[in-house]
């Protein structure tokens, strides 16, 4: 199976912020790749796929960026509903897996 | 506007099966992969496995040996269950619609629509 690596597990940020998390695949999975958000209670919800279009309905302050191994999702100037728990995951191959998320913190 | 809405037994003793039906109302049923993903408490989320419309199914190997995904498209349902529970299995249990994209002549995933979730406790 592919490992997914998010960096970092958890961190505090600011509203205004421009914050940026990383995901690491084990091995090439091209830009096959998924984020979401997931707030306390709640289904996750799909932010992005193919590791750079942006889900109908989502703000354009999220972005993301990458292929192959490295993947980046930017947050570019944080607002309070961004506080949550956003996970990276694979669609290259099966079985799919997921980071183990990201946890963004209110400083 | 495609809601999905899940049910089952939330409280199992060891040994017992899980047994989760998640239903597509306000959209179509077929042309897609239909999930099933599960999340300890306090932890990340974890792929089970998926169906589509025809019954074809990809599980995860760790699961593999004893989890079964049906449909029903009469119903526009799926379901899952998962066999010989542990305190393991306990955690929230959520179904998904896997939506494909065209994006540069090749077809990319995501889970855009989610059940509510359901909370299974493995207990004695």
């Amino acid at each position: 199976a592919i490992r997914m690596t998010q960096s970092p597990s958890s961190f505090s940020a600011s509203t205004g912020d421009r914050v940026t998390i990383t995901c690491r695949a084990s091995q090439g999975i091209s830009s096959y790749l998924a984020w979401y958000q997931q707030k306390p209670g709640k289904a996750p919800k799909l932010l992005i796929y193919a590791a750079s279009t942006l889900q109908s309905g989502v703000p354009s302050r999220f972005s993301g960026s990458g292929s192959g191994t490295d993947f980046t999702l930017t947050i570019s100037c944080l607002q309070s509903e961004d506080f949550a728990t956003y996970y990276c995951q694979q669609y290259y191959s099966y079985p799919r897996t997921f980071g183990q998320g990201t946890k963004l913190e209110i400083k | 506007q495609v809601q999905l809405q899940q049910w089952g037994a939330g409280l199992l003793k060891p040994s017992e099966t899980l047994s989760l039906t998640c239903a597509v109302y306000g959209g179509s049923f077929s042309g897609y992969y239909w999930s099933w993903i599960r999340q300890p408490p306090g932890k990340g989320l974890e792929w089970i496995g998926e169906i589509n419309h025809s019954g074809s199914t990809n599980y995860n190997p760790s699961l593999k040996s004893r989890v079964t995904i049906s449909v029903d498209t009469s119903k526009n349902q799926f379901s899952l269950k998962l066999s010989s529970v542990t305190a393991a299995d306990t955690a929230v249990y959520y179904c998904a619609r896997v939506a494909s994209a065209l994006v540069t002549d090749r077809y990319y995933y995501g889970m855009d629509v989610w059940g509510q979730g359901t909370t299974v406790t493995v207990s004695s």
